[in-house]
């Protein structure tokens, strides 16, 4: 099983700022997924990238793959109090067949002040 | 993306009991699924991956016998947890595939042993 790393592991700032999440692995992975997870719930997915070097913007929200599709970084322009959630980086990978499993990261605590 | 449900959304038992727990895919033919577990401030962990009509694939250190999975329709699959003990207090999330990365959660069940 391939591990990924995320950094940091708590973040707490101001209303306003801007912070950049990271996502590491030594190793390969198909596709690297993005999630926001509130207490209680279930993962919602925020991004799919699946190219090197590929950039998707979702509002403030900014995902890069990595070149060689090791990596992975989430970056938020303005945060807002609702911004608040655990943030999940997770990599896909073919686990035989057709099937594919997610391996996740230990998620980022974002905490968002007013 | 597809909507999945759970239920029970939250679980009482006593230790020794069973308790089962449903997850469907109210709007997806969903032919493989993926159950879940995450402790308290940890991250998702793959507990197995099901297949519809056919037997689950658990993850190393999972156990089959205790961690009961039947995937018999597109749109349901359970997750049975028998003779619960308070070490399997966690929070449950199941989600769906078409077979590609992309994975679609669903709200999770907080089962607690007593």
């Amino acid at each position: 099983t391939q591990l990924l790393e995320q950094s940091p592991q708590f973040l707490s700032i101001q209303e306003g700022e801007n912070l950049t999440v990271y996502c590491n692995s030594s190793s390969v992975f198909s596709s690297l997924q993005w999630y926001r997870q509130e207490p209680g719930e279930g993962p919602v997915l925020l991004v799919t990238v699946v190219t090197g070097g590929e950039v998707k913007k979702l509002k403030r929200l900014t995902f890069q793959f990595g070149d060689a599709r090791k990596d992975s970084s989430l970056h938020i322009t303005a945060a807002q109090p609702g911004d608040t959630g655990l943030y999940l980086c997770a990599g896909g990978e073919n686990s035989g067949g057709s099937n594919y499993k997610l391996t996740f990261g230990k998620g980022t605590l974002l905490t968002v002040n007013p | 993306g597809a909507v999945v449900s759970q239920h029970p959304s939250w679980v009482i038992c006593k230790s020794g009991t069973s308790v089962k727990i449903e997850c469907r895919s109210l709007d997806f033919q969903a032919t493989t699924m993926f159950w879940y577990r995450q402790f308290p401030k940890q991250s998702l962990m793959l507990m197995a991956t099901s297949n519809e009509g056919s037997k689950a694939t658990y993850e190393q250190g999972v156990e089959k016998d205790k961690f009961l999975i039947n995937h018999a329709s597109l749109t349901l699959s359970t997750l049975t947890v028998t003779s619960a003990h308070p070490e399997d207090s966690s929070f449950y999330i199941c989600s769906v595939s078409s077979g590609e990365d992309t994975q679609y959660f669903g709200p999770g069940t907080r089962l607690t042993v007593l």
